[in-house]
């Protein structure tokens, strides 16, 4: 059975500071996804992540993928207020039959103050 | 934005009673799916269908039903609502590539 953990769950963060978010899984698996969730809202693709070493940029985030760890970092670079939300990551299966279907990590709560 | 809209957004319902959510996309994509999202489990898989009349069982199907008659609604019934299915449920679509697109969600409280 697939397993996803992320850590921190809860991160409390001051502005202009860096931090990492990880998220690790337990079996071997196709790709990975990470996830931003604004309260009350839908989810936003952030990073689709494909292979061993993949690495994709956006603005203060950096997502990169260890499959051979199975482990993934979401980096935050010079954290900004408007980076508050709950952050998410999740993984597809490896095989055939997985048809897309995402296990998710529990969410990590990102608050950045002043 | 992918075109995906979910009805309702919001309902109240009484335990024991029947509940049909609906997912609607224009994307003409292949594969959905019904997660619900509950305080500290992130988002689970309820079920899930890879063509149009083609459904299976994901992680916490217990307690509902689907149904997929045409490729741009996929239907999430729960037979009779309990208070444990209190969540707020989100459709998913994709085209069988890398991406998942999420609809905006259905707020369910059972009472």
């Amino acid at each position: 059975e697939l397993k996803v953990e992320q850590n921190p769950l809860f991160l409390s963060m001051q502005e202009g500071k860096n931090y990492t978010i990880y998220c690790n899984y337990s079996t071997t698996s196709d790709r990975l996804y990470w996830y931003r969730q604004d309260p009350g809202k839908s989810l936003e693709s952030l990073f689709v992540l494909l292979s061993n070493g993949a690495v994709k940029q956006e603005g203060r985030l950096m997502a990169s993928l260890d499959t051979k760890a199975r482990l993934s970092t979401l980096h935050i670079t010079a954290a900004v207020h408007d980076l508050s939300a709950t952050y998410f990551c999740a993984v597809v299966g490896a095989g055939g039959t997985s048809y897309g279907k995402l296990t998710f990590g529990q969410g990590t709560i990102l608050t950045v103050h002043p | 934005d992918a075109g995906i809209t979910q009805s309702p957004r919001h309902k109240v319902t009484e335990t024991g009673t029947p509940v049909t959510l609906r997912c609607h996309q224009t994307e003409n994509h292949r594969y959905m799916y019904w997660y619900r999202q509950d305080p500290g489990h992130g988002l689970r898989l309820i079920h899930y269908s890879y063509g149009v009349k083609d459904t299976d069982k994901g992680e916490v199907s217990d307690g509902y039903s689907v149904s997929r008659s045409k490729t741009e609604d996929f239907l999430l019934t729960l037979e009779s609502a309990t208070s444990s299915q209190t969540s707020v449920y989100f459709c998913a679509i994709s085209s069988g590539s890398y991406e998942q697109y999420f609809g905006p969600g259905t707020r369910l409280t059972v009472t």
